[in-house]
């Protein structure tokens, strides 16, 4: 059972440069979401979806996109990138209970240089 | 504004003793609570949850505490071992399925 994967797992890019950071999970969960983590701070909310077709924005949904044409994935696009958006992104997927909390990709660490 | 608060960035723990990690959170509107464990390179794994209408859950060596009062919880780990040394997340709902996550705090357990 794979959970949740992430690819790539490092990126570098340029200021102004483009890239999706792709998100799948074998799960069936309906739920999926994007979290970005800086260094010493917390995950702070990108997008999340509850459902395909449907997505909505987090605390920091600025410079970024997504889409969710399917159930298992949820990509991530990034458009014109800033090295304001050097961070440590994480995927997750759940139910829509807590009870079991998220399952977590292993991340996509990103430099913009 | 923070709405989660982990206010010790780390703790240090010997080996077989108890973990104490704190949270706080300052939003009236969260009635539900996890933690959540990270190793680094990895993502966050979950541990434990529990539900503004107890104050308490335990499973095994982890139980979390809620004071609803005090807008409080906490998470102990009993023994600690040093397979537990990772950053740990506490984190909030606030009757939906987003989450708002604390800065974490990393632990030690020296054997």
């Amino acid at each position: 059972n794979a959970g949740v994967t992430q690819t790539p797992k490092f990126r570098i890019l340029k200021i102004g440069q483009s890239m999706t950071l792709q998100c799948t999970q074998d799960m069936n969960h309906n739920y999926m979401y994007w979290y970005r983590q800086d260094p010493g701070m917390g995950l702070k909310l990108i997008y999340y979806s509850v459902g395909a077709g449907i997505t909505d924005k987090g605390e920091v949904p600025n410079g970024y996109n997504v889409s969710r044409s399917t159930t298992e994935d949820f990509p991530l696009r990034l458009e014109l990138a800033a090295p304001s958006q050097t961070s440590v992104y994480f995927c997750a997927s759940s139910y829509e209970s807590l009870s079991y909390g998220y399952t977590f990709g292993s991340g996509t660490r990103l430099t913009v240089v | 504004d923070q709405q989660v608060k982990q206010n010790s960035p780390s703790l240090s723990v010997q080996e077989g003793r108890i973990s104490i990690l704190n949270c706080d959170y300052t939003n009236s509107m969260f009635d539900y609570f996890l933690w959540y464990k990270k190793y680094p390179a990895e993502g966050p794994t979950f541990l434990i949850s529990i539900s503004s209408i107890k104050d308490k859950n335990e499973d095994g060596r982890f139980t979390v505490f809620l004071n609803k009062s005090a807008k409080h919880l906490s998470l102990h780990i009993v023994p600690s071992q040093p397979g537990d040394s990772a950053v740990y997340f506490c984190a909030a709902s606030g009757g939906y399925s987003t989450l708002t996550f604390g800065k974490g705090t990393m632990l030690l357990v020296s054997p």
